[in-house]
Formats: structure tokens, sequence, C-alpha cells
């Protein structure tokens, strides 16, 4: 079973701009959730996803947005880039459940950089 | 609020010995905590989990140990291996995973 993929793996843009990244649960999962990880920061909670619906969500500005398909895919939007945005993004889906002491499965990420 | 803390940023072991990793947590509600592994250009991969009616579990080389009383976690790697060298994040579950900042274990041969 294929694990979760995010694309792209690296993404370069500017301050101002907008990016969108994308996020493949593992066939089955309709949990996908996203967070941020930087240095300072560590990792944090964005948001998530369970049968194209947000149903939790962190303390990140509006500017962080997402949205989920009918076949699960995920993808979260960034608009009008700050410099601090620049961060590893990960996507993580669960289980058939959806329930939140099922595994998490984690992608590789999204290195984001905005100059 | 809800927070969660690693008591050591890195830790340095020997080849062979056991690794202990600690964590708090401040949030007495949670009932489910998680250990995850990351190595350098990875996503987190789960280790192992432990939910609060329990103060022990064990996995293959790996034991979680769970005080609810001081709330305090850590994670025990027996006989620690190279490919054991990675940042360790713990992981309190509520309503959503609060990560700690996590703990680089380096392994010297």
């Amino acid at each position: 079973k294929a694990g979760v993929t995010q694309t792209p793996r690296y993404l370069i843009k500017t301050r101002g701009q907008q990016v969108t990244l994308s996020c493949s649960p593992i066939s089955g999962h309709r949990s996908v959730s996203w967070y941020q990880q930087t240095p300072g920061q560590g990792l944090q909670f964005l948001f998530e996803y369970f049968s194209e619906t947000q149903r939790n969500k962190g303390n990140f500005p509006g500017r962080f947005s997402g949205r989920q398909f009918s076949n699960s895919r995920s993808e979260m939007n960034v608009s009008t880039l700050e410099l601090g945005d620049s961060a590893l993004y990960l996507c993580a889906s669960r289980g058939t459940g959806g329930t939140l002491t099922d595994t998490q499965y984690f992608g590789p990420g999204t290195r984001l950089t905005v100059l | 609020g809800e927070s969660v803390g690693l008591h050591l940023p890195t830790l340095s072991v020997q080849e062979g010995d056991n690794s202990i990793i600690n964590c708090a947590y401040s949030n007495s509600a949670s009932d489910y905590f998680i250990w995850y592994k990351q190595e350098s250009g990875k996503g987190p991969q789960f280790i192992i989990d432990i939910r609060s009616n329990m103060d022990k579990r064990q996995g293959q080389r790996v034991t979680v140990l769970l005080n609810k009383t001081v709330k305090h976690l850590s994670l025990q790697i027996a006989a620690t291996q190279p490919g054991d060298s990675a940042v360790y994040f713990c992981a309190e579950v509520s309503n959503k995973l609060t990560f700690g900042t996590g703990t680089q274990l380096k392994v010297e041969l």
C-alpha cells in the first residue's frame, strides 16, 4: 500500500505570492491533517479534514486554508506569503475510522521557502 | 493551556547503550500519547503509543512509560543503534495532536 504523498517536495516563492500544496492520503484513509514545522515553533497543527469537511483547526491566520476532495486528496493554500511562512509543511492521514486514536501516517513534507 | 515539552534538546549515547528520552505534558485531560521518530528529510514516523489507563507499554526495543501523577512520559530504546539517530517527538492527543519540541538523539560509534 502506497504511503502518504505530497507534491511538490520543494517550492520557492516570494513575499506576497500565494501557494497551493497537495497531499494524497493512504488509500482508504478519509482523514487528512496538515502541520507546519519550523525550527523555532516545532510541529504545529494547522487543520484536519474528514470526508471533505474541516473538523478541527489550529491557531493560524486566515491566510492558511485548505480543502479536501471526494477522493480524500487534500490541498492547502497560503495566500499573501510572508517570510515567516518558510517551513516544512507536513500532511498526515489517519486510518479508515478517522478517530484520533487511529495511527497517523505522515508524508515526507513540502519544503516551502519564501524569499 | 495545552503544552508538551521535552527536557533535553540533544541526547548523545554510545552504540549499544540504552537511551531514555523524556517528555512533560500539561493537559491532564489527554488520554492518549504517541512517540514519533523523524529522520532527516522525512516526515515523522510512528513508534509507539500508550493510553492513559496504562503506565507501561513495550514494543520492539522500545518501551514507553507514563506517569500521570507528574504528567511525565518517557521513551526507552534498548541497545541503541546508529539507525536510531533522529529527532524524537512526543505528542498528546486531545481533539488534535500537540507535539513536543523534539529531542535529537545522536548515537556515537
